[in-house]
């Protein structure tokens, strides 16, 4: 089964850059899809086919896709930023749904 | 705007069958799309269990799919999953979702319910 590979924990200063990164064989040959969860909440989609940012998302989070990584770019962190980040795709040789293991975000 | 809830026993023993009921308000089930049952261990990550349009055509997660039954009544606007021989391992929020992307991949799961925990244990 096609496996996602996510840090568990990224650490960043209020106001810089965060960078969450998935990989997977030829993931670049694949749609990704980012979501946020905050504790106690249900996950919410922030960005959608490698680069599609649903309306309500601010402009600074973004993605990209390329060869065996997928990125997840978090610019001018802020507080609220704070939470667990999952990459999902589809596979389609076993037909499933996989999601990353998740990447805690830490503001600092 | 669209909603969903879910709905079931927050206790189930082992062995027996955890059955979950996902509510739809504001869209109509039999308008389109799939609708999608999810869910989360305590501390752990996402897991995709199954999903069903409003026809009845399912698919869902390999891993589960010889204990996994998702239905729909689309006069209620509902859709449920049945988990059966449950263990301890399945204790988890579960949730369900509207699936944009079914075997595409082009689109995610867009809307969730707040989640339920369902506890396995005697």
């Amino acid at each position: 089964s096609y496996v996602l590979t996510q840090p568990p924990s990224v650490s960043v200063a209020p106001g810089q850059t965060a960078s969450v990164t998935c990989g997977g064989t030829n993931i670049g040959s694949k749609s990704v899809h980012w979501y946020q969860q905050r504790p106690g909440q249900a996950p919410v989609v922030v960005v959608y086919d490698d680069t599609v940012r649903p309306s309500g998302i601010p402009e600074r989070f973004s993605g990209s896709n390329s060869g065996n990584t997928a990125t997840l770019t978090i610019s001018r962190v802020a507080a609220g930023d704070e939470a667990d980040y999952y990459c999902q795709v589809w596979d389609r040789n076993s037909e499933d749904w996989v999601f990353g293991g998740g990447t805690k975000l830490t503001v600092l | 705007q669209v909603q969903l809830k879910e709905a079931g026993a927050g206790l189930v023993k082992p062995s027996e069958t955890l059955s979950l009921t996902c509510t739809v308000s504001g869209y109509s089930i039999s308008s389109g799309y799939y609708w999608g049952w999810l869910r989360q261990a305590p501390g752990k990550g996402l897991e995709w269990i199954g999903s069903i349009y409003h026809s009845g055509i399912t698919y869902s997660s390999p891993s589960l799919r010889s204990r996994v039954t998702i239905s729909v009544d689309s006069s209620k606007n509902q859709f449920s999953l049945s988990l059966s021989s449950v263990t301890a391992a399945d204790t988890a929020v579960y949730f369900c979702a509207r699936d944009q992307g079914a075997m595409r991949g082009t689109d995610p799961f867009d809307m969730w319910g707040q989640g339920t925990l369902v506890t396995v244990s005697s």
